[in-house]
């Protein structure tokens, strides 16, 4: 079935320090990638999506500047946590989706960020 | 705003019972549904979805589910649980976007324990 890889799984940062996370979709073209972020024993919340070749779409209340999103091409897009700050801990994941409008949606594994 | 509501934080149930993990939708138009489960520090794997066609569908690890219009509901079930479907359960619906493309809107997720 088709692949999504989120790397690093795990990353601990210092405060104010830069963080990129990858998510690559292995054997499928993807023409669109969701990034979430999810607290401990909650729902995913969905931060942005990003089409291949375009500006991320940022949902209510997600910092753009905070949170950068590239998508530059159909097998990769990256999220940087910029300044990060302890708050900014989390769990985040991206998923994937084929070209079709219907294709289903893939998930990573998720990245588990700590900001000391 | 279409939505999907899952009433119960965590189900119990032992090995060998059957399961059932509620989940309600409140959407305007024909719902297109899923079901995702996720293990510890993981994405989330997907199991079903109901797009149209018949109302029980069958999914991934022996679950399936059933699309109720009069109830509004897409409970997930399992004619006997197993202690590894011990996981964390999501309910989506697929929300159209203006401008086009589309995004999954998640419950807040049930906890299941399968229990020997």
């Amino acid at each position: 079935g088709a692949v999504v890889s989120q790397h690093p799984s795990r990353v601990i940062c210092k405060s104010g320090t830069s963080v990129k996370i990858e998510c690559r979709s292995l054997d499928f073209q993807a023409t669109t990638m969701f990034w979430y972020r999810q607290f401990p024993k909650q729902s995913l919340m969905l931060m942005a999506t990003s089409n291949e070749g375009s500006k991320a779409t940022y949902e209510q209340g997600v910092e753009k500047d905070k949170f950068l999103i590239n998508h530059a091409s159909l097998t990769l897009s990256t999220l940087t946590v910029t300044s990060a700050h302890p708050e900014d801990s989390s769990f985040y994941i991206c998923s994937a989706r084929g070209i079709s409008y219907n294709s289903p949606l893939h998930f990573g594994n998720g990245t588990r960020l700590t900001v000391t | 705003a279409q939505s999907v509501a899952q009433p119960e934080d965590q189900v119990k149930v032992a090995e060998g019972n059957p399961l059932t993990v509620k989940c309600t939708y409140s959407v305007s138009g024909n719902p297109y549904l899923f079901w995702y489960v996720q293990y510890p520090n993981r994405g989330l794997q997907f199991l079903l979805k109901y797009i149209t066609g018949d109302n029980l569908v069958k999914g991934s690890y022996g679950f399936e589910a059933e699309f109720n219009k009069s109830q509004t509901s897409f409970h997930l079930k399992k004619p006997s649980a197993l202690v590894s479907d011990s996981a964390l359960y999501f309910c989506a619906v697929r929300v159209l976007l203006t401008g086009g493309g589309n995004k999954l809107t998640f419950g807040t997720g049930t906890q299941l324990k399968v229990e020997l």
